[in-house]
């Protein structure tokens, strides 16, 4: 089942705006993930927050983690046409406090980013 | 760039047939994930080896799913007596486990099966 819910499920900008991507998740987490998938590609993973950390940089991505609202949210600045992807994001419940790396993922942003 | 390998990247198979998949992770990743994804949709779990012991399995693999990690390296996903609600593409991903770490996942680029 999907733990994650993403908002919006789909999201067009123009090439030098800034795009935000929230998700809402259910249970208590070890960390929560952000990837990023082409069209017919893998998944790439962009940036990691874990549950005791607020807010993490890379780059030009922004996560915020808000454990007591069970909600993150990335933000990419500046973007470019190359950032249209997918973007999703994903938590690891773990075992006993333990990350073994079983992900729970949301649907989804699609994000396009107009030239 | 010695990353995740999936073979094949497509394949299409009739309803009833086995078909096979592999996955060659990172060659010193401990940790190795099957996933399965439909359009529109994020992954789902659905198995993970901690070197060639399989530890979990999800409700979603059922009996004619299969999945191995001989040795510790590659794996293989096979499922039998294929449905068409198996379409779906699957992903592999690996990982370097660490106690209690927190490692992400590097991924394939899938495997995209069809079944008619």
């Amino acid at each position: 089942s999907q733990q994650g819910e993403e908002d919006p499920q789909a999201l067009s900008i123009q090439e030098g705006e800034n795009a935000t991507m929230n998700c809402s998740y259910k249970t208590s987490i070890n960390n929560l993930q952000w990837y990023r998938q082409n069209s017919g590609r893998g998944l790439v993973h962009l940036i990691l927050i874990r549950s005791n950390e607020r807010e993490k940089h890379s780059g030009r991505l922004r996560v915020t983690l808000d454990t007591s609202k069970k909600s993150s949210s990335l933000l990419i600045t500046a973007s470019r046409a190359a950032d249209t992807a997918s973007y999703f994001c994903a938590t690891d419940a773990g075992a006993g406090g333990t990350s073994y790396g079983k992900l729970t993922f949301g649907q989804g942003t699609i994000l396009t980013v107009h030239p | 760039d010695t990353g995740v390998s999936q073979n094949p990247r497509h394949k299409i198979t009739k309803r009833g047939q086995n078909v096979t998949f592999r996955c060659d992770p990172i060659s010193e990743h401990n940790r190795l994930y099957w996933y399965r994804q439909t359009l529109g949709q994020g992954p789902e779990f659905l198995t993970y080896f901690q070197n060639e012991a399989q530890l979990e399995k999800s409700r979603l693999l059922s009996d004619r799913f299969s999945a191995e990690r001989p040795k510790g390296s590659f794996s293989t996903l096979e499922i039998q007596r294929t449905e068409q609600g198996d379409s779906a593409m699957y992903l592999c991903a690996s990982s370097l486990g660490r106690a209690r770490g927190n490692s992400p996942l590097h991924f394939g680029n899938g495997t995209r099966l069809t079944v008619t």
